[in-house]
């Protein structure tokens, strides 16, 4: 079964200092999101990604984060100066959408970001 | 704005005793209720997509059901296997992100 595929699979940084998360999508997805879940919460949406821009974002993706698909099968999430608060997990996800219809919507296994 | 209500928070079954999950919903034009199973750890799985109320959906010991303001996720003798936390998410008209719910965490014990 095709899968999202995400590394690291974890992180340690230092605040200030900047990350980059990767992920690989499901080949044939065009659609492509950023989503967090701080320990213990619910899974929040940060971005999604078509046709090589930002389709939507939330109040939390600031200008501390951005967005690359740098080549044609890698996903990137970069995230400047990072906070004690960024620690989380951060899934990747892709989709595919044909006649308003979801073809597996489908998360990767998350990037454990700690920030000390 | 997208709102998603999951219930109970927590739900502990013996094997074999089937339970029911509540998820409400207040969506601007739903285009798909979504459920998960995620694991500890781990990336949420996709398990359902529901489109309309009516609808219903199953794969092995789970069923999913859709109404305008609710989906329930039915768990049919479970298997400490099934131990979890099931995630419900909708998608809004002129959406493409989902917005979740905080999750029920299923634990079956043998």
């Amino acid at each position: 079964e095709p899968e999202v595929t995400q590394t690291p699979s974890h992180q340690v940084t230092q605040m200030g200092q900047e990350v980059i998360l990767r992920c690989v999508p499901i080949s044939n997805h065009l659609y492509f999101y950023w989503y967090r879940q701080i320990l213990g919460q619910k899974v929040e949406f940060l971005v999604s990604f078509y046709n090589n821009e930002i389709s939507e974002k939330s109040e939390i993706f600031d200008d501390q984060f951005s967005v690359e698909r740098p080549d044609g099968s890698n996903f990137t999430l970069k995230i400047r100066s990072t906070k004690l608060e960024d620690s989380a997990m951060y899934f990747c996800a892709s989709s595919e959408w044909v006649g308003g219809e979801n073809y597996g919507y489908t998360f990767g296994s998350g990037t454990r970001l700690t920030v000390v | 704005e997208d709102q998603v209500t999951q219930s109970p928070e927590a739900l502990r079954l013996q094997e074999g005793e089937s339970s029911s999950l509540n998820c409400s919903y207040t969506v601007s034009g739903l285009r798909g209720l979504f459920w998960y199973r995620q694991d500890p750890g781990k990336g949420p799985e996709f398990l359902f997509t529901l489109y309309s109320a009516g609808e219903e959906k199953e794969k092995e010991r789970l069923k999913a059901t859709l109404t305008k303001k609710e989906s329930f996720l039915h768990i049919t003798a479970p298997k400490p296997e099934d131990s979890a936390t099931y995630l419900c998410a909708v998608r809004g008209a002129n959406d493409y992100k989902l917005s979740f719910g905080a999750g029920t965490t299923v634990t079956v014990r043998a």
